[in-house]
Order: structure tokens, then sequence, then C-alpha cells
């Protein structure tokens, strides 16, 4: 089993919609969660944190279930700029980031 | 925030041959550089953690002896892929951590893409 496990996808969604992406992890030590976004042939960039408690970021809200060892993105109003790939990153208690594969994503004009 | 820089962000070489990479923290101290390597369609995948002054972890499966990390400044780390071959053909990224940002926060920098032909 992967240690992060993520929806391939891809996901093609309509300028406007809201979209969601799911992950899980198996390591119920791990201690901070991520998610990055990738673009095509660049680095990943820090999109924002996840927390327990839930966290938004103007279009951007992230959850974290420890008991389901679960993590999810929202995005609502999506942008033609949101199309990348989404990743989901765990970091465990040797604070090692473990990357999923990623969720692409599509937005269609 | 901080910035991490790469160097060269690609290189093409025959087989056979060694290549370089260099990971620089541009202005922070990295006490810890990891290095990655993402082949396409794929999540990056951790090769080997290397603390300034010490010699790197390496992740089970990495070859220590084709993979050689040098990190022997604060602001510096190197990866030499030794008698690279077609399969070692992958986007290579580096990132930092230390005296930037968070406790765990990574910075990372822009990718090297290794073409061995």
């Amino acid at each position: 089993r992967k240690e992060v496990e993520q929806d391939p996808g891809p996901f093609n969604v309509p300028e406007g919609a809201t979209v969601a992406f799911n992950c899980t992890y198996s390591n119920s030590a791990s201690q901070s969660f991520f998610w990055y976004r990738q673009d095509c042939r660049k680095e990943p960039k820090l999109l924002m944190s996840v927390y327990s408690s839930g966290n938004e970021d103007g279009r951007f809200t992230a959850q974290l279930n420890r008991a389901s060892q679960y993590i999810s993105l929202l995005i609502r109003d999506s942008k033609l700029s949101d199309s990348a790939t989404y990743l989901c990153v765990v970091n465990g208690p040797a604070r090692q980031l473990t990357f999923g594969s990623g969720t692409q994503l599509t937005v269609l004009p | 925030g901080a910035v991490v820089s790469q160097h060269p962000s690609w290189v093409i070489c025959k087989s056979g041959t060694s290549v370089k990479i260099e990971c620089r923290s541009l202005d922070f101290q990295a006490t810890t550089m990891f290095w990655y390597r993402q082949f396409p369609k794929q999540s990056l995948m951790l090769m080997a953690t290397s603390n300034e002054g010490s010699k790197a972890t390496y992740e089970q499966g990495v070859e220590k002896d084709k993979f050689l990390i040098n990190h022997a400044s604060l602001t510096l780390s190197t990866l030499t892929v030794t008698s690279a071959h077609p399969e070692d053909s992958s986007f290579y990224i580096c990132s930092a951590r230390g005296s930037a940002g968070g406790y765990n926060e990574q910075f990372f920098g822009p990718g090297t893409r290794l073409t061995v032909l």
C-alpha cells in the first residue's frame, strides 16, 4: 500500500466549478500535512498546510481527518489558472515529506 | 520567501558520462537538503537526505555509489550521477530546510531535467 494515495484524475471541469480532491495516508504517526501544486515540468510549490480544524485560503479549503487518515482539498469557482497537478504531501516523524502521485486538474473555458 | 536554485536546469549527456547537479540556498542556511527524482506522470520520490557536514542518508533502492551527494556547506549540496544511463533520465529536484520558514518547511529548487542518450 502506498504511503500517500490520491485519485490521479484527470479532473476536467468548467470554469467556475467546484472540485474536490481526496487523499489518504497510511502512517498514523504522520505529523503535518500539505497540499502542493505542481505545474508541468516545474517544481512543486506549497499551496497550503492542512490542519485538523480545517483551513481556508481564498477559494481553497483544506480539511484533515486524523481518525480516518484522510485529507481533502476543495477549490471553489475554478479558474483557468488553477489547472495543474495537486500533490497531497505528508510529513512523518522523521520530518521527511512523502508525496502522493498527484491529481491532475484541467479547468476548461 | 527563501530561494533555492539548481544548476543546470537541463542537461543532455551520453551514456556513461557523469553529471553534477548543484543545489544552492540563496538567502538562508540549509542545514538539511533533500534530493528527489520524478519520472513522468509519477510522484516525487525521495532519493536521499543530507545534513551539512555529514554523509547523506539514502532511501532504500537508491545506489549511493551511483548517486554521490556532497553537502559541504550550509548553502550548497551537489548530486553527481555517475556513469549515467538512459534509465537515469528523470527530473531531479532538490529542496532545503534550515534557517528560513517553519520548523518543517522545505523550499524546492526549480529542478534539473536530465536526459541520457
